[in-house]
């Protein structure tokens, strides 16, 4: 079957525009999990969704970021006014249930000029 | 919280070799010890995990020893060959959470034919 899915694959945008992030996770998985990879550095967590609703927002860097999951599929993740330092590769993973393995999507790399 | 910290940052064997890369964990509580491989430009994959009920895990040349006393966890890689060499990523799953995985800051394992 299908794995997890991301959108755009790469993204290069300006300091101070706004970027929107999109993970399709795989069918019938209820957890999504949202994770920025920085050059040479390990995963770190930004937020966790179990259906659509989000009981961990803590890894989020900013109030310039959100992220929204509808119809317990799709998610988007938001960063607002991006800066140079948000430049990394976003990963979205999904999970059957909360402590079941993480399958990862292939990520979107941005890049803010 | 839980940190997780990941031995050595980069390692180079030659074909053939085994190779061993390590973790220690900070939190007791912790019962979830994946490790994921990622190839170049690739997403992470799950390659072998273990839980905290287990001291090890084998599947053919791969192996996860886990020490809880000690607090660390190693992945081994016996009769490397070229299409290992990736980036190594161990995880731990604190015992307080359910879901959330804090990850090393990885491995880049390189096998010269």
């Amino acid at each position: 079957g299908a794995g997890v899915s991301q959108s755009p694959s790469n993204k290069v945008t300006e300091k101070g525009k706004d970027v929107e992030l999109r993970c399709d996770p795989i069918s019938g998985h209820t957890a999504l999990y949202w994770y920025r990879q920085s050059l040479g550095q390990g995963l770190e967590f930004l937020i966790y969704f179990q259906g659509n609703s989000a009981p961990d927002k803590s890894g989020l860097p900013s109030d310039r970021f959100s992220a929204e999951r509808t119809g317990g599929s799709v998610s988007t993740l938001t960063i607002q006014r991006t800066q140079q330092e948000d430049s990394a590769v976003y990963l979205c993973a999904s999970s059957l249930g909360a402590r079941e393995t993480q399958y990862f999507g292939p990520g979107t790399r941005l890049l803010v000029l | 919280g839980e940190n997780v910290e990941q031995h050595p940052s980069t390692l180079s064997v030659q074909e053939g070799d085994s190779a061993v890369i390590k973790c220690t964990y900070s939190d007791s509580a912790s019962n979830y010890f994946p490790w994921y491989k990622q190839e170049l430009g690739k997403r992470p994959q799950l390659i072998i995990d273990i839980r905290s009920n287990v001291g090890e895990k084998k599947d053919q040349r791969i192996a996860v020893t886990l020490n809880k006393t000690a607090k660390h966890f190693s992945l081994h890689i016996t009769e490397t060959q070229p299409e290992d060499s990736a980036v190594y990523f161990c995880a731990a799953r604190y015992g307080g959470s359910n879901y959330k995985l804090t990850f090393g800051k990885g491995t880049l394992l390189t096998v010269n034919p």
